[in-house]
């Protein structure tokens, strides 16, 4: 059954850079059909894709984020990472980590990780 | 890339059926059969419970069924039970590699 974690700071303070880690168990994250993805939620709102790499390394971000966003893959640890530069307090969240099947017929995210909350605070 | 419009919340007695909307434009919803729906309980990640508009992981019960029509896709929820309050949110791809969320409803079982 495949597992995702994710790993890091839960506190960050604003203007430096954000950087989480998600550990793939349960299967390999060099699979063809699977992307990687992270998704945030801030406190009481909604869901925001941020990105998604494939395990060769192809990168794809949220236009709105993608100046400060870098995703990266470490296909011998089986884990892909996140950092989120210059962050603000708007950059609180809880940050997801999922992988995104896909396929000729479709795609979607599926399984999840549990979240971890990473504040930004001085 | 906007989010995708959702009603805030929806309500419902156990026995019955709710839908959720989940409103986008042609350059996501309406342009591609790629519509997935996620639930949520408070503190915990979101579960896929429907994938390509219609489709239901194995596991998902049959009461959850999706459907789309032009930029508007919908989950219906059939045979309210308890255990299905909780905030749902659509998910759309809108090309190039790009994916937009919806808004979230809370669903209340009253």
């Amino acid at each position: 059954q495949l597992q995702l974690q994710e790993s890091g700071p839960g506190l960050v303070k604003p203007s430096e850079t954000l950087s989480l880690t998600c550990t793939v168990s349960g299967g390999s994250i060099s699979s063809s059909s699977y992307y990687w993805g992270w998704i945030r939620q801030p406190p009481g709102k909604g869901l925001e894709w941020i990105g998604s790499i494939y395990y060769s390394g192809s990168t794809y971000y949220n236009p709105s984020l993608k100046s400060r966003v870098t995703i990266s893959v470490d296909t011998s640890k089986n884990q892909f990472s996140l950092k989120l530069s210059s962050v603000t307090a708007a950059d609180t969240a809880v940050y997801y980590c999922a992988r995104l099947v896909v396929v000729t017929v479709g795609n979607w995210f599926d399984p999840w990780g549990q979240g971890t909350l990473v504040t930004v605070s001085s | 890339q906007s989010a995708l419009t959702q009603p805030r919340s929806v309500s419902g007695s156990p026995g019955q059926s709710v839908t959720i909307s989940c409103t986008g434009t042609s350059s996501d919803v309406g342009g591609y059969n790629y519509v997935s729906w996620y639930q949520q309980h408070p503190g915990k990640a979101p579960k896929l419970m429907i994938y390509d508009v219609s489709k239901r992981p194995s596991g998902v019960p049959d009461r959850f069924s999706g459907s789309k029509s032009g930029n508007t896709a919908s989950l219906t929820i059939s045979g309210l039970q308890a255990e299905d309050e909780a905030d749902y949110y659509c998910c759309s791809y809108a090309g190039s590699y790009s994916w937009v969320f919806g808004g979230g409803t809370k669903l209340t079982v009253l």
